[in-house]
């Protein structure tokens, strides 16, 4: 079975610092991950996908993450925060390996980040 | 092009009452999502459909809750006799075909209240 555990509820750094949202999931197989970012009142937006090629993956706004299979982690990052960040991230898994028509997603608690100015 | 729309936007209702939500998915994607985000619970998985069929129903919570699909697009969620734990936002998502290698596109969701 998938499960995604997001190790912190909350984050909170200055405008400018680095970012670290730290996931790890678990699956049968090899997995696809996502991240999503949730604006106040907004919809879900997809950041980055990783499905099975670079395990260092690029999203959109500067944000990446790293595949790390030994250690079960999809961590998010980014070099320097900007206010515009504050948002909801959700670390996810989906239910099938590559190729699989299966498309559920298993989201983890969600962290909320919060960025000083 | 357009997004995923839902609607409503925002439904208050009274318990016992029925209530139906609805999902107009991107133009062309065959897979549709049905979620809940709920404070208790995150989110959820409830349905998915690949055109007009549900091959997984296993998120529905209980069989006051169904869904359809009709001509491969809309696609209506319904629940029966509210109950006060069915507050949530209903997250509806839309992708070209069902898979874990596609991106998921979410709508902004339906919030219900149950009084």
């Amino acid at each position: 079975a998938q499960s995604v555990t997001q190790l912190d509820s909350h984050v909170s750094v200055s405008e400018g610092t680095p970012v670290l949202l730290r996931c790890n999931y678990s699956s049968s197989y090899s997995p696809s991950l996502f991240w999503y970012v949730q604006h106040p009142n907004k919809g879900l937006q997809l950041l980055l996908k990783y499905t099975s090629a670079a395990t260092l993956v690029k999203g959109i706004n500067g944000f990446e993450a790293e595949f790390k299979k030994s250690e079960t982690s999809f961590h998010l990052t980014k070099p320097s925060a900007h206010m515009s960040d504050a948002a909801e991230y959700f670390c996810v898994v989906s239910e099938g390996s590559k190729g699989s028509t299966l498309g559920r997603l298993y989201f983890g608690r969600g962290t909320q980040l919060t960025v000083w100015p | 092009g357009a997004g995923v729309s839902q609607s409503p936007s925002n439904k208050v209702t009274e318990k016992g009452k029925d209530v139906e939500l609805r999902c107009d998915p991107i133009s062309g994607h065959t897979a549709l999502y049905w979620y809940r985000q709920s404070l208790g619970q995150g989110l959820e998985f409830l349905i998915y459909f690949q055109g007009n069929s549900a091959p997984d129903k296993s998120g529905l919570p209980s069989d006051r809750f169904s869904a359809e699909r009709t001509g491969g697009s809309v696609s209506t969620l319904t629940i029966q006799r509210t109950q006060q734990e069915d507050s949530a936002v209903y997250l509806c998502a839309s992708s070209p075909r069902s898979g874990s290698s596609y991106e998921q596109y979410f709508g902004p969701g339906t919030r219900l209240t149950v009084t």
